[in-house]
């Protein structure tokens, strides 16, 4: 299995820029989970999704965030507009039933 | 609601060393925990978990962790550091069910020095 994968791996954009980030699941997973990494902040829970629907979306900062997740393969967090304290770097995991969750590499943002 | 507090946010050990890592953790009900290791810019890898069983859990890489109630704690141990240990760990806890999310501690960053 090819594990969770995220793209892309690294981002820069400017100020104001619509950013979406991508993740795939494991297959066979029913809950994905968005996460944010920051050295200030470590590392915080943005939103989780099981059986394709939203259950916690309490820490997805503002309404520039959303996230999405069409169907059992796929979700996308999306930032618009962005602004340079977005910059963070952005997991994406998923779950099986046995309750391990298994991260993807991350996407690395960086907001100029 | 579930919360987790690690001790100390920078341990350093010499290779060779015992390795320590604290974790307390606040739950309403039973709990199922975890520990998580990050290499440098890599994603969270789990080391170990407790679900129900066997107090005592051992895990990848030569750590294992003790589940006990009476403290609230699953401390991190592995009675021999080696330098490529050097990560940042991370503490979970999670309360049973499938719709449950993970909260995890604020992190230790393990040093291993000659």
């Amino acid at each position: 299995d090819a594990g969770v994968i995220q793209s892309p791996r690294h981002e820069v954009t400017e100020m104001g820029q619509e950013v979406t980030l991508r993740c795939k699941p494991i297959s066979g997973h029913n809950s994905l989970f968005w996460y944010r990494q920051t050295m200030m902040r470590g590392l915080e829970l943005l939103i989780y999704f099981n059986n394709n629907v939203p259950i916690d979306d309490s820490g997805m900062p503002e309404d520039r965030f959303s996230a999405k997740m069409p169907n059992a393969s796929f979700s996308t967090l999306k930032i618009q507009p962005s602004e340079p304290r977005d910059s963070a770097v952005y997991f994406c995991a998923s779950r099986a039933e046995d309750n391990e969750q298994f991260f993807g590499p991350g996407t690395r943002l960086t907001v100029l | 609601a579930q919360s987790v507090t690690q001790l100390g946010s920078h341990v350093s050990v010499s290779e060779g060393a015992l390795v320590l890592l604290r974790c307390n953790y606040s739950s309403s009900v039973p709990p199922y925990l975890f520990w998580y290791v990050q290499y440098p810019n890599q994603g969270l890898q789990l080391l170990l978990k407790y679900t129900t069983g066997a107090t005592l859990v051992k895990g990848i890489n030569g750590f294992e962790a003790e589940f006990k109630k009476s403290e609230t704690s699953f401390h991190l141990t592995k009675p021999s550091a080696h330098m490529s240990d050097a990560a940042e760990y991370f503490c979970a806890v999670m309360r049973a069910g499938t719709a449950s999310k993970l909260t995890f501690g604020t992190g230790t960053r393990l040093q291993v020095t000659l």
